[in-house]
């Protein structure tokens, strides 16, 4: 049973379109995240979500937003894709509160604007 | 703000031999997390190990063993007896009272047969 699941895993798109990834975790976690790792592989957190509610949102374009219809989905609607979206993008999850664990990772999504 | 640094882009080991990477961060917060990830070509990101700050002891998982030097903010890898399949990229990752979670830029590990 897949822990973290992320749909699509590859997704080849032309500019100004607008797409959705899926996520979802079936860990029970209370906590869920978005990261995006460029091509230099470096990983950034864009935002989390906890109970459904929004925690962190870093700084990242308004054309980019979470939605989390329940605590074990989140998904990332992207408006308007730019060349400079391509990237891999990561759900993740987690437990937070006094059962912390470690972060479960998808299997990521290479997101490819041309 | 918390920061990680991993100052080696890319090590190399010979198998069986032992490889260290290293890792340090700055916080002012006393309870957090440090981990260390793997991630192999496939993408998948992998819990290596994990450390909570308030234990002394340092953690081991099998040939994988941490050196965590609180006061010096050090989180250095230590991987034994290396084989074929710890080529990856390894990050270091914070996670602090709030439950963020903050990255390294990686090392990525090169293994020798």
């Amino acid at each position: 049973d897949t822990a973290v699941s992320q749909t699509p895993k590859y997704l080849v798109t032309q500019m100004g379109n607008d797409k959705s990834i899926k996520c979802e975790q079936n860990l029970g976690h209370d906590t869920m995240y978005w990261y995006k790792q460029d091509s230099k592989k470096f990983l950034k957190i864009m935002f989390s979500y906890n109970n459904k509610e929004l925690i962190i949102n870093e700084t990242v374009p308004n054309r980019f937003s979470p939605k989390s219809p329940d605590k074990a989905h989140l998904n990332l609607h992207i408006n308007s894709l730019e060349l400079g979206d391509s990237a891999v993008y990561f759900c993740a999850s987690s437990q937070t509160g006094w059962r912390k664990t470690e972060a479960f990772f998808g299997q990521g999504t290479r997101l490819t604007v041309v | 703000a918390q920061t990680v640094t991993q100052s080696q882009p890319e090590m190399s080991v010979q198998e069986a031999e032992t490889v260290t990477l290293s890792c340090t961060y700055d916080t002012s917060e006393s309870d957090y997390y440090l981990f260390w990830y793997k991630q192999p070509p496939s993408r998948q990101m992998i819990l290596v190990i994990r450390q909570e700050a308030y234990k002394q002891q340092n953690a081991t998982e099998n040939r994988f063993s941490v050196n965590f030097q609180k006061a010096a903010k050090s989180f250095s890898l230590k991987i034994s007896d290396s084989q074929l399949g710890d080529a990856a990229m390894y990050f270091c990752a914070y996670r602090s009272d709030t439950d963020k979670l903050i990255f390294g830029t990686g090392t990525r590990l090169q293994v020798f047969p």
